[in-house]
């Protein structure tokens, strides 16, 4: 069974720093390339960044470029996300997702990132 | 990157159709054939229904059918369910390995 793990997320002041991981399990991890999706209390879905299979080509939105890293280790079936300069408006539920086609065909549960002080 | 846009609701009573709009731009919707569309009960992961416009994950009902017409694409549930009372995202493939999602369309079944 596909399974994606997200862990990381909690309070963090603004101008602070974290580091998101996903596990996963159940397929082939190094053969799909992965994104990072969140979504803010009560708001839509916001795609944040996404990696190859190599992790050679990565990816992000405008409102995070020089701010978050995405990156996996193949040979540990994990993605990462380092954030750094948080903002209140980084606040959101973040998703790890599989990609394939264009599309995100698996997602995890999401973990919670809240940037306040 | 601005966000595709949707209507923020659609609703249905059992058994008739809802279709969901989803428009963008020659760079996102109407330039690839890269759409998808997600259906998300609340506080749950969003669930893949469609990809690549037209095609249906394995167990995904046929009730779900996708389209596109230039920028727009858009989200067909027939047979209206109280099960299918969700938030629905359309998604697409913006180039350059960027996505960008749709804003968002609450369905109720009346």
């Amino acid at each position: 069974e596909v399974q994606l793990v997200e862990s990381g997320g909690e309070l963090v002041q603004p101008g602070g720093s974290l580091r998101l991981s996903c596990a996963a399990s159940g397929f082939t991890f190094g053969d799909y390339r992965m994104s990072w999706v969140r979504q803010a209390p009560g708001k839509g879905l916001e795609w944040v960044a996404d990696i190859r299979q190599g992790a050679g080509e990565k990816s992000y939105v405008n409102s995070v470029k020089g701010r978050f890293t995405i990156s996996r280790d193949n040979a540990k079936n994990s993605m990462f996300l380092q954030m750094s300069s948080l903002r209140a408006e980084d606040s959101a539920v973040y998703f790890c997702a599989r990609g394939i086609s264009g599309s995100f065909d698996r997602w995890g549960q999401g973990t919670l990132v809240t940037v306040s002080s | 990157q601005s966000a595709l846009t949707q209507p923020p609701s659609a609703s249905g009573s059992p058994g008739q159709s809802v279709t969901i709009s989803c428009t963008g731009t020659s760079s996102d919707v109407g330039g690839h054939n890269y759409v998808s569309w997600y259906q998300q009960n609340p506080g749950k992961a969003p669930k893949l229904l469609i990809y690549e416009v037209t095609k249906r994950p394995s167990g995904v009902p046929d009730r779900f059918s996708g389209s596109k017409s230039g920028n727009t694409a858009s989200l067909t549930v027939s047979g209206l369910q109280a099960e299918d009372e969700a938030d629905f995202y359309c998604c697409s493939y913006a180039g350059s390995n960027t996505y960008v999602f749709g804003t968002g369309t609450k369905v109720a079944v009346l």
